[in-house]
C-alpha cells in the first residue's frame, strides 16, 4: 500500500475553508484516495474518495494533483462540529482494498 | 434508525475471561468488519467477512474469532482475555467487498477494559 503522510494537527477558524493536505508519493495507478474522519468518541465516518479527478459531495471537495502524489481535502465552511481527526487512506479497489489501514491522521481543531 | 449498532457500549472484565461483542447492520450490506483502536488511537483492521469468506489480518491472535449467524450480524468472540486487549472495538459494514463502492459505515464502538 502507498504510505500517506499528513500533518498531525491543524487549526481553522469557524466559517473558513479547512484545507487538509495528504502526501502519497508512492501511490500506484490503481489506488484510490479515501478520506474518513473520526469525531471524538465516535466511529469513523466516510467523507469522499477519488482516483485522479477532483471530486465534490455535500461534505467536502477532494483535489488530487495531476501526478497523484498528493491531495487536499477541503471543507468549504468549517463548523465547530467538523472538529475531528481526518484520515487520508490510499488503497486499491479490490478485495484486500476493503481492509482499510488508518494512519495517524490530522487532528483538525475548528475554533470560534 | 442506527445503521450499524454494537452491544455493549462498555465492557469491563477480568483477565482470562471469555467475552463477546455483538454487531448488527440494517443497511443490507454484504460485508462486515472488525477494527481495533488502541490507546494511541491507531485504528487497525482485524477481520473482513463476506459471504462466509473470512479475511484475517495476520497480526490478530487466534483468541479472536468472528462469528456471523447471518448477513446482518458479525459478532466478535474473544477467549482468554489479556490486558493488551483493552481497546475500543469498531464494527463496520460496506455494500460489497470489491470495487470502488466500498464506503464503510462504522458502529459507535465498544470500549473493552481488561483488569
Amino acid at each position: 500500500d502507498a504510505k500517506t503522510t499528513q500533518p498531525p494537527s491543524m487549526d481553522c477558524a469557524e466559517g473558513r475553508a479547512a484545507n487538509l493536505p495528504c502526501n502519497h508519493s508512492t501511490i500506484s495507478g490503481n489506488e484510490y484516495v479515501y478520506w474518513y474522519r473520526q469525531i471524538h468518541s465516535q466511529g469513523p465516518q466516510y467523507i469522499i474518495h477519488g482516483l485522479k479527478n477532483n471530486e465534490t459531495n455535500e461534505m467536502a471537495s477532494l483535489i488530487i494533483t495531476e501526478d497523484r502524489k498528493s491531495s487536499t481535502l477541503i471543507l468549504p465552511h468549517a463548523t465547530l462540529r467538523d472538529t475531528a481527526v481526518y484520515y487520508c487512506i490510499v488503497r486499491v479497489a479490490d478485495n484486500a482494498g476493503n481492509m482499510l489501514t488508518f494512519g495517524g491522521g490530522t487532528r483538525l481543531m475548528v475554533k470560534p | 434508525d442506527t445503521a450499524v449498532s454494537q452491544t455493549p457500549k462498555y465492557l469491563v472484565t477480568q483477565m482470562g475471561n471469555d467475552k463477546s461483542i455483538k454487531c448488527e447492520q440494517n443497511l443490507g450490506h454484504d460485508t462486515m468488519y472488525w477494527y481495533k483502536q488502541d490507546s494511541k488511537k491507531f485504528l487497525k483492521i482485524m477481520f473482513s467477512y463476506n459471504n462466509k469468506e473470512l479475511i484475517i489480518n495476520e497480526t490478530v491472535p487466534n483468541r479472536f474469532s468472528p462469528k456471523s449467524p447471518d448477513k446482518a450480524h458479525l459478532n466478535l468472540h474473544i477467549n482468554s482475555l489479556e490486558l493488551g486487549d483493552s481497546a475500543v472495538y469498531f464494527c463496520a459494514s460496506s455494500r460489497g467487498l470489491a470495487g470502488i463502492y466500498n464506503e464503510q459505515f462504522f458502529g459507535p464502538g465498544t470500549r473493552l477494559t481488561v483488569l
